[in-house]
């Protein structure tokens, strides 16, 4: 199966700032990859797919990155809802796998 | 308005079966592939199954092959999981999912989940 490496497992950021999470899988995935929200006590979100395509009502500071077997989600400017888990998803392989996800958190 | 909403959860011994439900409105539930994913308590997130619009395709994660099936009624806008041998490692909140159109396309829109307790 396909292995997804999330780093790092825990961002500590302060509103205002960038962060660069990173998905890494263990055999080319071309471009399909995904990237979901998670916060607390609630179902995940879509947010990117097929590595750079913001889904529907995600706002732009979201942006995904990459191919093969490197991808980066970047969220430009941290606003206080953007704290929560972010797991990255592969759909190029079966079985469909996830990465353990990051936690980003406010510093 | 979308929304996916799961029942059938509960507690069950090692061994036992449960059946999970998902229950689909807001859009036409046949066009689309519809997925199970689950989540440890405290853990991240696992695939466990797919059926394509049709109910003809399935796929599964090895963890549950042979164990688990998948199934969906499209006249009555549900999808559903048949849960047998149970282990104590599916201990999880099972979450229904909607994908953007075939069984491998992404997770659009997800349930709350279900909570199913082996012990």
């Amino acid at each position: 199966e396909t292995v997804l490496t999330q780093s790092p497992a825990t961002l500590s950021l302060s509103p205002g700032e960038r962060a660069t999470l990173s998905c890494r899988a263990s055999q080319s995935v071309g471009s399909l990859l995904v990237w979901y929200q998670q916060k607390p006590g609630q179902a995940p979100r879509l947010l990117i797919y097929d590595a750079s395509n913001r889904a529907t009502g995600i706002p732009a500071r979201f942006s995904g990155s990459g191919s093969g077997t490197d991808f980066t989600l970047t969220i430009s400017s941290l606003e206080p809802e953007d704290f929560a888990v972010y797991y990255c998803q592969q759909r190029a392989r079966w079985p469909l796998t996830f990465g353990g996800g990051t936690k980003v958190e406010i510093k | 308005e979308v929304h996916l909403l799961e029942s059938g959860g509960g507690s069950v011994q090692p061994g036992g079966s449960l059946r999970l439900s998902c229950a689909a409105s807001g859009f036409t539930f046949s066009t689309y592939a519809m997925s199970w994913v689950r989540q440890a308590p405290g853990k991240g997130l696992e695939w466990v199954s797919v059926i394509s619009g049709s109910g003809d395709s399935t796929y599964y994660a090895d963890s549950v092959k042979g164990r688990f099936t998948i199934s969906r009624d499209n006249a009555k806008s549900t999808l559903y999981l048949q849960m047998s041998s149970l282990r104590a490692e599916d201990t999880a909140l099972y979450h229904c999912a909607k994908t953007q159109g075939v069984v491998y396309d992404p997770f659009d829109i997800w349930g709350q989940g279900t909570m199913v307790t082996v012990s």
